[in-house]
């Protein structure tokens, strides 16, 4: 089975701190995700990438970045976390043919206190 | 664009009753559809997907989908529904090589 794996379950973090998410996976896929999940608004993408050092922004990048310098590593940075930053962060991925769906991990959830 | 409504937010149904989950999407084009399940604290898990052919999906818990072109829609639906059933579930659409979400739905069994 494809495996995605999300570094951390549960993270508090301080405001103003540097956070790096982490994610890992093991299947060999081009594409990979990083999405927000809020209450009462679903999934947002914040940025996703199509090959290594490839990085796009989604719908909601602003306060975050990544980097992808090695194929099954994705790495979601806070350059400098703020309270409206907590939430649950979910990566995906997926090998470029769209059909076989997304492969999700377990999800970080993120408090800024 | 693509876009994906999921018209409730919410479906409250008794235990063992049939439950239908709504999912519409807007452009007619040829898509791939799928349903994920988000289960209390835990990831999204793919439950059933349209690619083509017969436009009835099934899942391997009971959930069924059916693809209706001339509506744009990818119903979710399930005869009885099980305490474990609760859940958010999540309607998507192809778009290239991305998948556009809907809000999600949840899933709420009272007993």
């Amino acid at each position: 089975d494809v495996k995605v794996t999300q570094s951390s379950r549960y993270l508090v973090k301080r405001t103003g701190e540097k956070v790096f998410l982490e994610c890992v996976q093991d299947m060999d896929h081009e594409n990979m995700f990083w999405y927000r999940q809020d209450p009462g608004l679903g999934l947002r993408l914040i940025y996703f990438s199509y090959d290594v050092k490839m990085k796009e922004k989604g719908d909601i990048p602003e306060g975050y970045s990544v980097s992808r310098e090695k194929k099954e590593r994705f790495s979601l940075i806070l350059e400098s976390a703020s309270t409206n930053q907590t939430s649950m962060y979910l990566c995906a991925s997926t090998p470029p043919t769209i059909n076989y769906g997304y492969t999700f991990g377990s999800g970080t959830r993120l408090t800024v206190v | 664009a693509q876009s994906v409504t999921q018209l409730d937010s919410q479906v409250p149904v008794f235990e063992e009753a049939p439950v239908e989950l709504r999912c519409n999407y807007s452009s007619s084009v040829s898509v791939y559809l799928f349903w994920y399940v988000q289960y209390p604290n835990q990831g999204l898990q793919l439950l059933l997907k349209y690619l083509s052919g017969s436009t009835l999906v099934e899942s391997i818990n009971g959930f069924e989908a059916e693809f209706n072109k001339s509506q744009t829609s990818f119903h979710l639906r399930k005869p009885s529904v099980h305490i474990s059933d609760t859940a958010e579930y999540f309607c998507a659409v192809s778009e290239n090589y991305q998948l556009i979400w809907g809000a999600g739905t949840k899933l709420i069994i009272k007993p």
